[in-house]
């Protein structure tokens, strides 16, 4: 079991460029998470799923998209990035949904945005 | 709303105990605790339900006051391999969905 993987792992983008970052679990969990982190604000969600084809917006979704078309995937994607959006990006899988939900959480995805 | 952790930060010795606070201004449904070691991924510790029901860490301990919407994490004894920063995530019942505390940041030295 690889768990939840998250590619790429770094990334470093132009103020106005695109991006898709990849989450995949190999868990067969219903519920996929994003998070962003900054330093002193905590874990901030950005968008979640419930189960394959359905997405949800969470504190923070302005200027990120989702999708989950398939159960093992969630993407999240900057349509123009901003230097606002540079930040540690994690992604979390759970299996038994609320309010059992232990998520396990991705290795992340460091984006810099210049 | 993000609930609010305190301390910020808490500095001990091996073997010392540290308590961890969890408040928040809506009634809570459950408070699930993560650790996050620098650098790596948070890892989930405990949850726990109203009502009373706990669920997680057999060496970490923690209580939920659902009438003062609060929650305290209980390290004791530490270890060295307890530093890390805690979260506190509310739930909300029915989507799954956390919303995380700031995180407190806990160094334990020898």
């Amino acid at each position: 079991n690889a768990g939840v993987t998250q590619t790429p792992k770094f990334r470093v983008l132009k103020t106005g460029q695109s991006m898709t970052l990849l989450c995949a679990q190999d868990m067969n969990h219903e519920y996929m998470y994003w998070y962003r982190q900054d330093p002193g604000m905590g874990l901030r969600l950005i968008h979640y799923s419930v189960g394959e084809g359905t997405t949800a917006k969470g504190e923070v979704p302005d200027g990120y998209n989702v999708s989950r078309l398939k159960k093992q995937n969630f993407l999240l994607g900057l349509e123009s990035a901003a230097p606002s959006q540079t930040s540690v990006y994690f992604c979390a899988s759970d299996r038994k949904g609320p309010p059992y939900n232990e998520q396990f959480f991705g290795p992340g995805t460091r984006l810099t945005v210049l | 709303q993000q609930p609010v952790q305190s301390p910020q930060a808490v500095i001990l010795r091996e073997g010392e105990d540290a308590v961890i606070n969890c408040s928040s201004s809506k009634a809570l449904y459950s408070v699930h605790w993560y650790r996050q070691k620098h650098g790596e991924a948070p890892v989930f510790l405990m949850i726990l339900l109203k009502g009373g029901e706990q669920k997680g860490h057999d060496k970490i301990s923690a209580s939920f006051n659902e009438k003062k919407q609060q929650s305290s994490l209980y390290l004791t004894a530490s270890q060295l391999s307890y530093s890390g920063t805690y979260f506190c995530g509310t739930g909300s019942g029915n989507t799954g969905k956390l919303i995380f505390g700031q995180g407190t940041t806990l160094q334990v030295k020898p």
